[in-house]
């Protein structure tokens, strides 16, 4: 079945460090991926998708990668600040006769600290 | 901007108990879903819902478990007999009709605790 693997956290790191959030999947076919984040006491948003191979997905200065050859999409941001510190999901949505279930990682959390 | 909106916050119930966990999605979707999240574990996929009927269940999902859109507006996941291991976050998500975007929309989560 599909499944997907993160990186287990929390990641703690200071203001401005490089962020890279390991992600990789296991499916059939062709998923699209993405990533939400989730604030504190908040909901689950979307962050970037990618939706086929070599894509790349970016928003507010995060970016990921769709290799399908590694199976992976890690997540990455230049410089990150305290405000970047949440859960961050890493999913995949296969098609499938229903309604398109998401499939997600266990939830990587980081901490950004000044 | 629309959102997705979940009630209670926080559920606290006894073993046995019936519970009912309530989802606004936003309003032109067509599409709804319910997922959980144990403390520490992955958020699973339980249920989701097209056209007043279930579109595709979890294994989780047993008879337990029912979903209902009682109106135009709401969501409801029902669960009969709770269980100690029924302890999870449940979030509710809504899809716009297909063809626009693929995007679920999720709200804030309903925290439930089973003694």
């Amino acid at each position: 079945g599909n499944s997907v693997t993160q990186m287990e956290g929390p990641v703690t790191l200071s203001e401005e460090a490089f962020l890279t959030i390991n992600c990789t999947y296991t499916a059939t076919g062709y998923p699209s991926l993405f990533w939400y984040v989730q604030y504190p006491g908040e909901g689950l948003q979307l962050l970037l998708k990618a939706t086929k191979a070599d894509d790349k997905g970016s928003n507010k200065g995060f970016e990921a990668t769709y290799r399908k050859e590694t199976t992976s999409f890690h997540l990455e941001k230049g410089s990150v600040q305290v405000s970047d510190s949440a859960v961050y999901f890493c999913a995949l949505l296969r098609l499938t006769g229903g309604g398109n279930k998401l499939t997600f990682g266990t939830g990587t959390q980081l901490k950004v600290e000044l | 901007e629309p959102e997705v909106t979940q009630t209670p916050s926080h559920q606290v119930t006894q073993m046995g108990q019936e519970v009912i966990l309530r989802c606004v999605p936003i309003s032109n979707h067509l599409y709804f879903y319910w997922y959980r999240q144990i403390l520490g574990q992955k958020v699973e996929f339980l249920v989701s819902f097209y056209n007043n009927e279930i579109s595709e269940k979890s294994e989780i999902f047993d008879d337990q478990f029912s979903v209902e859109r009682p109106d135009g507006s709401n969501f409801t996941l029902k669960i009969r007999s709770t269980k100690l291991e029924d302890s999870a976050m449940y979030f509710c998500a809504s899809r716009p009709p297909a063809g626009l975007v693929d995007e679920q929309f999720f709200g804030p989560g309903t925290r439930l605790t089973v003694l």
